[in-house]
């Protein structure tokens, strides 16, 4: 298997724009989970997806943040509209089943907004 | 809520010499700890895991401690080598990944 795919690797974007990242997980995980990691806040959980529905969407920062799970091969993250704060490596990880067990992370995709 | 506590921030230790890492954690029901080692410009990756029916757990040079009293666990490295450059992450959680508590990440500088 390929691992934990993510689009793009790299994303540099004006204020106000719209950011669409992407995931495809590992074949046969069905926990899916999108990360956010800064120097300052560290790697932070936005929303985990269980069976490709969202369970826990707590850590969204706010409604400029949305994801979605359209079927077991495919996630995205948009961020619209974007601000120079959301700047910042998003991961996304793959597991296999609800408990514990090994996160696969992605290359992650590194945002920069101006 | 849990929180995780990782000590020290940065750390460099001479090649050949052992280093140790420290998580407190305060949510007593916690019963899972794994640890992540992140290269610059990479990924997390799983180095090893400790579940709470175990005091200790060893790969090769690397192993985890636990002390359940203390709600303490540790990452011993032995004979180090540059490859073990990274940022090294603990975490817990009492009930699954998508509850892991994160700490903040320690940086291991290899000198040689």
């Amino acid at each position: 298997d390929a691992g934990v795919i993510q689009s793009p690797r790299h994303e540099v974007t004006e204020m106000g724009q719209e950011v669409t990242l992407r995931c495809k997980p590992i074949s046969g995980h069905n926990s899916l989970f999108w990360y956010r990691q800064t120097m300052m806040r560290g790697l932070e959980l936005l929303i985990y997806f269980n069976n490709n529905v969202p369970i826990d969407d707590s850590g969204m920062p706010e409604d400029r943040f949305s994801a979605k799970m359209p079927n077991a091969s495919f996630s995205t993250l948009k961020i619209q509209p974007s601000e120079p704060r959301d700047s910042a490596v998003y991961f996304c990880a793959s597991s296999f089943g609800y408990s514990t067990g090994e996160l696969f992370f992605g290359e992650g995709s590194r945002l920069t907004v101006l | 809520g849990e929180n995780v506590e990782q000590h020290p921030s940065t750390l460099s230790v001479q090649e050949g010499d052992s280093a140790v890492i420290k998580c407190t954690y305060s949510d007593s029901a916690s019963n899972y700890f794994p640890w992540y080692k992140q290269e610059l410009g990479k990924r997390p990756q799983l180095i090893i895991d400790i579940r709470s029916n175990v005091g200790e757990k060893k790969d090769q040079r690397i192993a985890v401690t636990l002390n359940k009293t203390a709600k303490h666990f540790s990452l011993h490295i032995t004979e180090t080598q540059p490859e073990d450059s990274a940022v090294y992450f603990c975490a817990a959680s009492s009930g699954g990944n998508y509850q892991l508590i994160w700490g903040a990440g320690t940086k291991l500088i290899i000198k040689p």
